[in-house]
């Protein structure tokens, strides 16, 4: 059973392009997460919502927005896609939002932008 | 500013033999917790072992062990008995009060275990 899920796990796509990434927890978690992975594989956080509540919103084009239905999904949708946005794209979730819990990862999403 | 630091981009380590990451980070809180996460090809993220600030005793888990210096700000991860499944991006991340649940990650290390 997979406990955090992503789907694409890779996407081609060209500039100018919108394009949509979900993420899917089975595991009761109150909070998740996206994070970007960059060419460097560096990783930076770019949202977190908790309970459907966004809690954190890093310095992020507004290109991106993320949207929680409920708290086992939380997509990432991508307008004007651009060649600076290929990357790849990681969904986590914890129990809650306290700094003390572990967070899991999905598989990760590798956008291309051409 | 960079505040989680992997001062060696990448290491090696003979099968069966041990192996020491570095990390080093800054905070001023007195509460936060330490972790290592692997990388494999796979690209999935995976927790290795995790740190309390509080806690003075390091963390281990089965051949994953910590090495924590708080007064030093260092975070040290031992992987003994090296074996090829441990080839892996190695990073280290912290979680502080200020910065809510986020991760802050460092910039990784790359682990390569020859035969």
């Amino acid at each position: 059973d997979t406990a955090v899920s992503q789907t694409p796990k890779y996407l081609v796509t060209q500039m100018g392009n919108d394009k949509s990434i979900k993420c899917e927890q089975n595991l009761g978690h109150d909070t998740m997460y996206w994070y970007k992975q960059d060419s460097k594989k560096f990783l930076k956080i770019m949202f977190s919502y908790n309970n459907k509540e966004l809690i954190i919103n890093e310095t992020v084009p507004n290109r991106f927005s993320p949207k929680s239905p409920d708290k086992a999904h939380l997509n990432l949708h991508i307008n004007s896609l651009e060649l600076g946005d290929s990357a790849v794209y990681f969904c986590a979730s914890s129990p809650h939002r306290d700094r003390k819990e572990t967070q899991y990862f999905g598989p990760g999403t590798r956008l291309l932008v051409l | 500013a960079q505040t989680v630091t992997q001062s060696q981009p990448e290491m090696s380590v003979q099968e069966a033999e041990t192996v020491t990451l570095s990390c080093t980070y800054d905070t001023s809180e007195s509460d936060y917790y330490l972790f290592w996460y692997k990388q494999p090809p796979s690209r999935q993220m995976i927790l290795v072992i995790r740190q309390e600030a509080y806690k003075q005793q390091n963390a281990t888990e089965n051949r994953f062990s910590v090495n924590f210096q708080k007064a030093a700000k260092s975070f040290s991860l031992k992987i003994s008995d090296s074996q090829l499944g441990d080839a892996a991006m190695y990073f280290c991340a912290y979680s502080r009060e200020t910065s809510g649940s986020r991760l802050t990650f460092g910039e990784g290390t790359q682990l390569t275990v020859n035969p």
